[in-house]
């Protein structure tokens, strides 16, 4: 299986501060199609996750462009600039490249 | 609006059998590849099953091959989750999720699966 590999664990962070999530890959996400299937999710305390970015670079319907995504072949980045109260919780990142689909462990984002 | 409610989860003996369910409604549901997912408790995500828009073919993770079946039903909008010999280790919170071009794009609240004696 695809190890999927996250940091940091916990980062603190103080509100309309920037922070940066990395995503590591223990393979190329690089599918034979040519895209890269690498996403991310936010998932709030006591709620199911929800998508915010889609292969790699491509917000979801409803996502602010505080979020951005970026990265290639097995490093990626989720950053998030401007935090707001509704952005805590814990963050993953998802590849679906290769079966089975893994998710990293997670990164939860909390104030500082 | 895009709206998935599963049902089905409780308290079950190790060995046992339970059946989730999962209705969607404000999308054609036959226009979606969908899938389970879980999360065990204050733990991580985990991918466990996959189906076809017409449920012809189907995707599991290795640890529930052969004990656990996806099906759908596209007359009702439904999609199921027969689990059997169920462990302690199946205890999650499942989610019901659509599953389009590669990505789990919307998700259910989640349904509570508890494997014990």
């Amino acid at each position: 299986d695809v190890l999927m590999t996250q940091t940091p664990v916990s980062l603190p962070v103080s509100l309309g501060g920037q922070v940066s999530i990395s995503c590591r890959s223990s393979q190329s996400l690089v599918h034979s199609d040519g895209n890269t299937y690498l996403h991310w999710y936010l998932q709030k305390p006591g709620q199911s996750p929800q998508l915010l970015i889609y292969r790699v670079s491509n917000r979801f319907s409803g996502v602010p462009d505080r979020f951005s995504g970026s990265g290639s072949g097995t490093d990626f980045t989720l950053k998030i600039s401007r935090v707001e109260p509704e952005d805590l919780g814990v963050y993953y990142c998802l590849q679906s490249t290769h079966f089975p689909y893994t998710f990293g462990a997670g990164t939860k984002l909390e104030l500082k | 609006e895009v709206q998935l409610a599963e049902s089905g989860g409780g308290l079950v003996q190790p060995g046992r059998s339970l059946k989730l369910s999962c209705a969607a409604s404000g999308f054609t549901f036959s226009d979606y590849y969908m899938a389970w997912v879980r999360q065990a408790p204050t733990k991580g995500l985990e991918w466990v099953a996959s189906i076809s828009y017409d449920g012809g073919s189907t995707y599991y993770r290795d640890s529930v091959k052969g004990r656990f079946t996806i099906s759908r039903d596209n007359a009702k909008s439904s999609l199921y989750l027969q689990m059997d010999s169920l462990r302690s280790e199946d205890t999650a919170t499942y989610y019901c999720t659509t599953w389009g071009s590669h990505w789990f794009a919307y998700w259910g609240q989640g349904t509570l699966v508890t494997v014990s004696s």
